[in-house]
């Protein structure tokens, strides 16, 4: 079955730092795999998706993620924190949910801080 | 104009009560799922329907049902509620939810919070 792990549920870094949240997969094909992100009291948005286009995947806000399949991980990164980055993030894949079904499976997500 | 809204956003209800959740997507999408998520965070799909039909049906207690009239709305009716019921509850749509609707992604909507005292 496919899932997402998340290494680090909480990461701090300086506003003007770089961020980098992990996440690997555990799949036997090359899975679709998202990036949301969660501010206090919201839903979710979407910041990326691989979907086996292009290895290196640009979202909004200025994030990033790279698929490495020798390394099944999907890391997100971001060239400087800003304090408005400050969110919960969680990776997820879509996995088969029975039949022909599909579902979106996200892992534990890892709290993001910056700090001033 | 929100495209998955979700009535009530804050709900506060006792032991025992019955309540409904309602969400209502302006996207034209043909699936619809609710999430629940703890107070660790943790997001856990419990149910979807695809054009008001229910295809995915987690292990979730019968007291949970969900109800779609039509592909752009799906509530969520709750009977004699739990503590263990608190959470936040999430709506979400897609395009659809089989191939090639699988690189879409969601649209969620921002949450319901249920406490239940």
């Amino acid at each position: 079955a496919q899932s997402v792990t998340q290494l680090g549920s909480h990461v701090s870094v300086s506003e003007g730092a770089l961020v980098l949240l992990r996440c690997n997969y555990s799949s036997s094909v090359p899975p679709y795999l998202f990036w949301y992100v969660q501010y206090p009291n919201q839903g979710l948005q979407l910041l990326l998706k691989y979907t086996s286009a292009a290895t290196l995947v640009k979202g909004i806000n200025g994030f990033e993620a790279e698929f490495k399949k020798s390394e099944t991980s999907f890391h997100l990164t971001k060239p400087s924190a800003h304090m408005s980055d400050a969110a919960e993030y969680f990776c997820a894949v879509m996995r088969r949910g029975g039949g022909s079904n599909y579902k979106l499976t996200f892992g534990k997500g890892t709290l993001l801080t910056v700090n001033p | 104009d929100t495209a998955v809204s979700q009535t009530p956003k804050y709900l506060v209800t006792q032991m025992g009560n019955d309540k409904s959740i309602k969400c209502e997507q302006n996207l034209g999408h043909d699936t619809m799922y609710w999430y629940k998520q703890d107070s660790k965070k943790f997001l856990k799909i419990m149910f979807s329907y695809n054009n008001k039909e229910l295809i995915i049906n987690e292990t979730v207690p019968n007291r949970f049902s969900p109800k779609s009239p039509d592909k752009a709305h799906l509530n969520l009716h709750i009977n004699s509620l739990e503590l263990g019921d608190s959470a936040v509850y999430f709506c979400a749509s897609s395009p659809g939810q089989g191939v090639p609707h699988r690189p879409y992604g969601y649209t969620f909507g921002s949450g319901t919070r249920l406490t239940v005292v």
